[in-house]
């Protein structure tokens, strides 16, 4: 499935790297999504795009910077992150109308790991 | 009391069993429901949605009871490519909200069908 697609997959870095998150989707969908997944925890909101416009911040640190060129790619920008960090990112896309929210498609994720 | 809770398990239970998991929330304002599953080190994919009337899709059987605040999933003749963790999302439409809504995923049950 193609859906909503990430990359890279996996990433290892530093605590001073710069590096970034990408995710595309293929859906015609009008909203995109951060959310951080740490074991045992439940799937943290971090950002929300809706028609290109960042409208939530779920209090995320600024070393974490999103981006949203159009309503099909986000980026998540990371610089001097943290080890506990390291986390499953996954973006996914929705389609909101009438008021109401379609089901979330969530993408394959990037596995960062901070060292 | 969590916006939405889930029993963690883990659920072990032999193939061609019967099991269920319920979701509870906090929220009367909830309204939209869904199940997604997750298989390890993977991204979330959604399972059903959940409609006030109930609903089925082959094995599985999805009910909202509002008095009570929990929706319900049950799964027959388990098989072993069932074993998996299972999400509730429970979606809430606040007046004066935003048009996506508030999403909240619960921490998942994670199942285990054995030979």
């Amino acid at each position: 499935e193609t859906g909503v697609t990430q990359t890279p997959r996996h990433l290892v870095m530093g605590m001073t790297n710069k590096k970034s998150l990408k995710c595309e989707q293929h859906l015609g969908h009008n909203a995109m999504y951060w959310y951080k997944q740490s074991a045992k925890k439940p799937l943290e909101l971090m950002f929300v795009y809706n028609f290109k416009e960042q409208t939530e911040n779920n209090s995320v640190p600024s070393r974490f910077s999103p981006e949203c060129p159009n309503s099909s790619h986000l980026f998540l920008h990371l610089h001097t992150l943290q080890p506990e960090d390291s986390a499953l990112y996954l973006c996914a896309s929705s389609q909101v109308s009438g008021g109401y929210n379609s089901p979330l498609h969530f993408g394959n994720g990037t596995r960062l790991t901070v060292t | 009391r969590k916006e939405v809770e889930q029993d963690p398990g883990p659920f072990n239970v032999p193939e061609g069993a019967t099991v269920a998991f319920n979701c509870t929330y906090s929220n009367s304002a909830s309204q939209s429901f869904f199940w997604y599953r997750q298989d390890c080190r993977k991204e979330p994919k959604l399972l059903m949605s959940v409609y006030s009337s109930g609903n089925e899709d082959g094995r599985f059987t999805a009910q909202l009871n509002r008095a009570s605040q929990y929706i319900s999933l049950l799964i027959r003749d388990s098989k072993l490519s069932d074993s998996a963790t299972y999400l509730c999302v429970v979606i809430q439409y606040d007046a004066g909200g935003t048009s996506y809504g508030k999403l909240t995923f619960g921490q998942g049950t994670i199942l285990t069908v054995h030979p």
